[in-house]
């Protein structure tokens, strides 16, 4: 079984400073990937960044990272210079990476609330 | 728009009604998902299909909700004899071979009154 923490409810941010928002996971899988999506007020789910368990670098996206951390289970999303659209939730996610059936579904954190402060 | 449909945004049902909900997978991407959104919480994984079989429906509540992806047309989750308590959001996502390339839809919000 696969199983997504995040440990903060929510989270402020000043308008253009960074911001971590924190992600550890468990899993049996020996191979696995991990998502960070963002959730705006509007209610889509938007994909924002992707890890493979096997990577030998941290993910980039323009402004967002992922902090991947294997050994600590860890896999914290970091934004930099925060935007005040980047207010919304943001959710940690992950599947199993072998082909096949129940690997497929992605199992999810209960989110993290982010408000940027102008 | 090549992009996951799904259909419709809003959805008002009364106690017992039935609902239908309709999800048209991305371009080229044979393999549709449902998730759940209970207010305050994450995406919970309800049933996997691809084109006229299900392949896990380990989330799905044993009774009153099915889904199907037929040969032609949409995969419809269906919730029969609804309650209060299947308010929710419901997304549908679709991958393509491998699993991969995760897209989601904009999602359906169930209210039952």
């Amino acid at each position: 079984a696969q199983k997504i923490t995040q440990t903060q409810p929510g989270m402020f941010v000043q308008e253009k400073e960074a911001v971590t928002l924190d992600c550890t996971y468990d899993t049996s899988d020996p191979s696995y990937g991990l998502f960070w999506y963002k959730q705006p007020s509007s209610g889509e789910m938007i994909f924002l960044i992707y890890q493979g368990s096997y990577d030998q670098q941290n993910a980039t996206e323009g402004r967002y990272s992922l902090n991947f951390q294997k050994a600590r289970k860890s896999a914290n999303l970091v934004i930099s210079a925060s935007q005040l659209g980047d207010s919304a939730m943001y959710f940690c996610a992950m599947r199993g990476a072998r082909a096949g059936g129940s690997n497929y579904k992605l199992t999810f954190g209960k989110g993290t609330l982010l408000t940027v402060n102008p | 728009n090549a992009g996951v449909m799904q259909n419709p945004r809003h959805l008002v049902r009364r106690r017992g009604q039935e609902a239908r909900l309709r999800c048209s997978p991305m371009k080229g991407h044979s393999h549709v998902y449902w998730y759940r959104q209970l207010p305050e919480e994450g995406l919970k994984f309800m049933v996997y299909l691809q084109k006229e079989n299900i392949i896990d429906e380990s989330g799905m509540p044993k009774e009153r909700f099915s889904a199907e992806f037929p040969k032609e047309g949409p995969s419809i989750l269906r919730i029969q004899q609804v309650v209060r308590g299947d308010s929710a959001a419901y997304f549908c996502a679709s991958t393509g071979t491998g699993g991969w390339g995760y897209t989601f839809g904009s999602g359906t919000r169930l209210t039952v009154v």
